[in-house]
């Protein structure tokens, strides 16, 4: 399995839809799980810490399931400046401060 | 937040000159700092971690001659792309953490001629 694994998408969604995207992770060691906006040619943002079974934040949800080893991010009504991709980050395996990226997601919410 | 600002934001350059890309933490003081690059379409990829007061660790597959970094103080790290070619052309971007969450500079757009 890859350190971190997403879906590329793209997901192209109408204003107002949820969307849920998921990422799987290789090291179960892992605590701490993150969610980044990446938008066009800007650098990432962060979206969302994942420390226990999952964190809600407005709109957004990230849950954890460590007996699979996924994390998953659900945005609900969906909203046209959500377009961006959305980068699943986890620790890498044997560093305290290096990080993985996946590959992103990207969304795009349509009027 | 933690601020973390990377100078240029891009720069076009001849083949065969060098480039240097800067990267500050302007309100903490960072150890350790990252580069990536991120090639279009693709995810970031740790090319090297800057440790203040000593040697950059690469990753593999990284030459460390060619993508010369530089910690100086705790706030600023520098990435010199030494004899830069075409396929060094990349969108590069520097990151620090502040605890848990890591902060990235603006990037920079470098475009070999």
């Amino acid at each position: 399995r890859k350190e971190v694994e997403q879906d590329p998408g793209p997901f192209n969604v109408p204003e107002g839809a949820t969307v849920a995207f998921n990422c799987t992770y290789s090291n179960s060691a892992s605590q701490s799980f993150f969610w980044y906006r990446q938008d066009c040619r800007k650098e990432p943002k962060l979206l969302m810490s994942v420390y226990s079974s999952g964190n809600e934040d407005g709109r957004f949800t990230a849950q954890l399931n460590r007996a699979s080893q996924y994390i998953s991010l659900l945005i609900r009504d969906s909203k046209l400046s959500d377009s961006a991709t959305y980068l699943c980050v986890v620790p890498r395996p044997g560093s305290a401060r290096q990080l993985t990226f996946g590959s992103g997601t990207q969304l795009t919410v349509l009027p | 937040g933690a601020v973390v600002s990377q100078h240029p934001s891009w720069v076009i350059c001849k083949s065969g000159t060098s480039v240097k890309i800067e990267c500050r933490s302007l309100d903490f003081q960072a150890t350790t700092m990252f580069w990536y690059r991120q090639f279009p379409k693709q995810s970031l990829m740790l090319m090297a971690t800057s440790n203040e007061g000593s040697k950059a660790t690469y990753e593999q597959g990284v030459e460390k001659d060619k993508f010369l970094i530089n910690h100086a103080s705790l706030t600023l790290s520098t990435l010199t792309v030494t004899s830069a070619h075409p396929e060094d052309s990349s969108f590069y971007i520097c990151s620090a953490r502040q605890g848990v969450e890591a902060f990235f500079g603006q990037g920079t757009r470098l475009t070999v001629v």
